[in-house]
C-alpha cells in the first residue's frame, strides 16, 4: 500500500517568506508526527497529532511554527518569517498511535532558506 | 538527541557481527526502538523492545535492560547494504519517539 507522502520534496525560499509543508499519512493511522533533521543529527521532534488535535507540540521551536490536521488525515506544517536556521529536512511520520507502534516516515521535505 | 548516547561511527567488514550500544535517560519510558536510515532516505523501523531481553528479527537483534537504561542493536552476517545510519529512540506515550544522533555504520569488503 501507499506510504507516507510528503510534498514538496524540495523547497527553496528566501529569508522572511512563509512556507507550507504537506504530509499525507498512511490510511488508518491515527497518529501523525513532524520531525526535522539536520545533517549528522537524529530526527528532532516537533509536534504530534492524535486525530485532529495536537497532543504534544512541545518541540515546536517558537511561534513561527504551526501545524494543523483539520480532518484527522493530511497535515500541514507552516513556518512564518523563515530564517536560515530553519533549513533542514522536515520529516513526517504516521502510526497507529500505540506505545509500541512503529513510526512510518515519509521521504521528507528538504527546506533551504537563502 | 541529548538524552540518548550512541557511538557516532562504527566500521566492520562484510560477514562480521557488529553491536551498536545506546544508553538513555528519561522518565515515562515505554520502550526502545531502532531505525535505519540510508543516505538521502527516510528512517525505517527495525525493532522495538518494551521488556528486558533480546528480540530477534532475521539478521538483526535488539536488546534492552531497563534497569541499566541501556540497549543495543546487533547486526549479524553484515552485508554492504547494511552501511547506513542507525538510530536508537526511546518511546514515551502514544508512540512519540525521541531519537539519538545516530551511529554511522560503514561495512567494508
Amino acid at each position: 500500500g501507499a506510504g507516507v507522502s510528503q510534498t514538496p520534496s524540495n523547497k527553496v525560499t528566501e529569508k522572511g517568506k512563509y512556507v507550507e509543508l504537506r504530509c499525507d499519512p498512511i490510511s488508518g493511522h491515527t497518529a501523525l508526527y513532524w520531525y526535522r533533521q539536520s545533517l549528522g543529527q537524529g530526527p528532532e521532534f516537533l509536534i504530534y497529532f492524535q486525530g485532529t488535535g495536537a497532543a504534544d507540540d512541545s518541540g515546536l521551536p517558537n511561534d513561527r511554527f504551526f501545524a494543523v490536521r483539520p480532518e484527522g488525515s493530511v497535515s500541514t506544517l507552516k513556518i512564518q518569517r523563515t530564517e536560515r536556521g530553519d533549513s533542514a529536512v522536515y520529516l513526517c511520520a504516521s502510526s497507529f498511535g500505540q506505545n509500541n507502534s512503529p513510526l512510518h516516515f515519509g521521504n521528507g521535505t528538504r527546506l533551504t532558506v537563502t | 538527541g541529548q538524552s540518548l548516547e550512541q557511538p557516532s561511527e562504527v566500521t566492520a567488514v562484510e560477514g562480521a557481527i557488529v553491536q551498536i550500544n545506546c544508553t538513555y535517560q528519561t522518565s515515562g519510558f515505554y520502550g526502545l526502538s531502532w531505525y535505519q536510515q540510508h543516505d538521502g532516505g527516510a528512517p525505517t523501523f527495525l525493532s522495538y523492545n518494551a521488556l528486558d531481553g533480546l528480540e530477534e528479527t532475521g539478521r538483526f537483534s535488539s536488546f534492552l535492560s531497563r534497569s541499566d537504561s541501556y540497549g543495543y542493536l546487533l547486526l549479524q552476517e553484515l552485508q554492504m547494504k547494511d552501511s547506513a545510519s542507525y538510530f536508537c529512540a526511546y518511546n514515551t506515550n502514544a508512540g512519540k519517539s525521541t531519537f539519538g544522533d545516530g551511529t554511522t555504520l560503514t561495512v567494508k569488503p
